[in-house]
């Protein structure tokens, strides 16, 4: 079945670590986003990306990085410049022509 | 400002009440507006796009009023099961592929 995972379903950090969320999706979309939840919040915008090899800032961008070198991958990499990770993480992608996003199940990330 | 702002409730009504919710964006050119739906700690997922034209589906209507740069969400004979939290989601004209979400309106519906 086509669809988008997200990897690791929970994800704990240690201080001064770097992470790297995990997103794959075999729909062969060209958009893929980065989202970040706080509890009883909306999402905000990290990063999305609509072709390979390029990629753009959202909202919230500092402290985190991407990569798009597969059409079929985005990882998102929190990095220790992120002082406040702790959050529900979600991924999505959507075709360049339609408007309807897919998202992932989600990554849960907490801090040690 | 905020670019996508929504009453965050909660809204706690009576099964088979009406209830109603809005949604106000800052940008005139955006492009694309949608009404997404997101149980606890679940992926959001898409209830229903919204046309200026207003669109209809089952107990949900949705309208656009560009002129005032709002939408809203109409729902008729509230059930238990639409117990969720409610988002509006527009897309930013300068990066068609830009989707930014609202906060969202918390539901809870009472037996």
């Amino acid at each position: 079945d086509g669809g988008i995972t997200q990897s690791p379903k929970y994800l704990f950090r240690k201080e001064g670590q770097n992470v790297t969320l995990s997103c794959e999706q075999n729909l062969n979309h060209d958009a893929m986003y980065w989202y970040r939840q706080d509890p009883g919040q909306g999402l905000r915008l990290i990063y999305y990306s609509q072709i390979v090899n390029d990629f753009q800032k959202g909202d919230i961008a500092e402290g985190y990085s991407v990569s798009r070198e597969k059409k079929e991958s985005f990882p998102l990499t929190v990095t220790s410049a992120q002082k406040n990770p702790t959050a529900f993480y979600l991924c999505a992608s959507k075709m360049a022509t339609h408007e309807k996003l897919f998202f992932g199940s989600g990554t849960q990330l907490s801090v040690l | 400002r905020k670019e996508v702002e929504q009453d965050p409730g909660p809204f706690n009504v009576p099964e088979g009440a009406t209830v109603a919710f809005n949604c106000t964006y800052s940008n005139s050119a955006s492009q694309s507006f949608f009404w997404y739906r997101q149980d606890c700690r679940k992926e959001p997922k898409l209830l229903m796009s919204v046309y200026s034209s207003g669109n209809e589906d089952g107990r949900f209507t949705a309208q656009l009023n560009r002129a005032s740069q709002y939408i809203s969400l109409l729902i008729r004979d509230s059930k238990l099961s639409d117990s969720a939290t409610y988002l509006c989601v527009v897309t930013d004209y300068s990066s068609a592929s830009k989707i930014i979400f609202g906060s969202g309106t918390r539901l809870s519906i009472r037996p």
